[in-house]
């Protein structure tokens, strides 16, 4: 079956330090991974993708994400928190549906709280 | 591009009553999602439409869960004699199908959250 685990609850991090949110991934075949962002009582917003080619994606806000098949890893990576950053992030990998949709299997979120 | 949208934003109803949610997707998204959300979880997906079909749904939609997409356009979800288990926020999303198979993006409405008491 096609998971992923976000190993971490929590993360802490200063403003203006680098951040790392980790996920890693379980998939039979090449996996198609994607990291949303939820703030309190929102829908989830989409942040980057991973499909094919360059190991490092660029996404939305300064955020990009590492993707490491050896590790069978996708950590969300940003050079400079920012105290708006802190919020709820979730990893997700693409599962196949009949007549061609995809359903996202999410990870259980990490909370990413940057102070001052 | 106005995004997807849900109404209502909150429901609060007693155990054993009806409610339906709408959603209105990204216009000519073609695929169209419901997942579930509970307190401390990632969302999960319960059903999906390809334009009025609904190709796909989820052990987790027990019998008193129906959805429709009427036109190809927007979605309603409802339920039937709620129970206390139903309190979740349900989430929308919408993607339009792309070249490559699985590489659409899901875009999510703000979710309608759901109190059975």
């Amino acid at each position: 079956a096609q998971s992923v685990a976000q190993p971490e609850d929590q993360v802490n991090v200063a403003e203006g330090n680098p951040l790392t949110v980790k996920c890693t991934y379980s998939v039979s075949g090449n996996p198609y991974l994607f990291w949303y962002v939820q703030y309190p009582n929102r829908g989830l917003q989409f942040l980057l993708k991973y499909i094919t080619g360059d190991n490092l994606v660029k996404g939305s806000y300064g955020f990009e994400a590492e993707f490491n098949k050896s590790q069978t890893s996708f950590h969300l990576k940003k050079p400079s928190a920012l105290v708006s950053d802190s919020a709820l992030y979730f990893c997700a990998v693409r599962v196949p549906l009949t007549g061609g949709g995809n359903k996202l299997t999410f990870g259980t979120g990490t909370q990413l709280k940057v102070e001052l | 591009d106005t995004g997807v949208s849900q109404d209502p934003r909150h429901k609060i109803t007693k155990r054993g009553q009806n409610v339906t949610f709408r959603c209105d997707p990204i216009s000519e998204h073609n695929r169209l999602y419901w997942y579930r959300q509970t307190l401390g979880q990632g969302p999960e997906f319960l059903t999906y439409f390809q334009n009025e079909a609904q190709l796909e749904k989820s052990r987790l939609l027990s019998d008193r869960f129906s959805a429709e997409r009427p036109k190809g356009s927007f979605s309603t979800l409802e339920i039937q004699r709620t129970e206390q288990g139903d309190s979740a926020m349900y989430l929308c999303a919408s993607s339009l199908t792309s070249g490559r198979a699985g590489t659409d993006t899901q875009y999510f409405g703000p979710g309608t959250r759901l109190t059975v008491l």
